[in-house]
């Protein structure tokens, strides 16, 4: 059974940087093109990047709330997923998922971690 | 950009009742593209249906995905208990690459 698991959530103040991971397990990482939606409270779903198999390319695309600000990585070797936030903001503030995209929909889903930009 | 538009906002039924939940797209997309999501408050989304119209695995059989074009419908055809939560419906396009409605609410009457 496929299992997402996040981690790299807290508080952090405005301007400041942070990075996620997911790990994941029960299904060829590996051959997964990986995303992270995230939801500010009370909110509906927003995606924020997609990175695509090394073996279809490894592209990342991004959201326009978060271009240049966020990376999508991934470390095939740890079977695990990235997300280097940078220059957070309030309205950052969400429970951010990561999940295993499989024809155009988010099959697989993690637990979610809560991201808090505060001052 | 497709903006998904979900109606209604939020509908109040009994269980044993069939549920119609509606999503339809600024601009008509492809059957492919589209699916939903169920979340209940606290959890993660779940898959229900993708391409418009297959079920995700274990997913029971009184959940059922139709539409083309610009409309598409998620239908539930008796309530269990366990099925009042929040829908998503979510397609994949062109920038933005993946949108979702707002989602549809769907509570005990």
């Amino acid at each position: 059974e496929a299992q997402l698991v996040e981690s790299g959530g807290g508080l952090i103040k405005p301007g400041g940087s942070l990075r996620l991971s997911c790990a994941a397990s029960g299904f060829t990482f590996s051959n997964a093109w990986m995303s992270w939606v995230r939801q500010a409270p009370g909110k509906g779903l927003e995606w924020v990047g997609r990175i695509k198999s090394k073996a279809d390319g490894g592209a990342t695309d991004y959201a326009a709330p978060v271009k240049g600000r966020f990376t999508v990585s991934r470390d095939d070797s740890r079977n695990t997923l990235y997300l280097q936030m940078n220059s957070l903001n309030t309205e950052d503030t969400a429970v951010y998922y990561c999940s295993a995209v499989v024809l155009y929909s988010f099959r697989h889903w993690g637990q979610g971690t809560l991201v808090t930009v505060s001052s | 950009e497709i903006v998904l538009t979900q109606s209604p906002g939020t509908l109040s039924l009994s269980p044993g009742e069939r549920a119609t939940l509606s999503c339809r797209a600024s601009q008509s997309i492809s059957s492919s593209y589209l699916a939903w999501y169920k979340q209940k408050p606290g959890q993660a989304p779940r898959l229900l249906i993708y391409g418009a119209s297959s079920r995700a695995t274990g997913i029971p059989d009184r959940f059922s995905g139709s539409g083309s074009g610009t409309d598409f419908t998620l239908t539930i055809s008796r309530l269990e208990p366990e099925d009042f939560a929040v829908y998503y419906c979510q397609q994949y396009g062109s920038s933005p690459m993946y949108t979702f409605g707002q989602g549809t609410k769907l509570e005990i009457k």
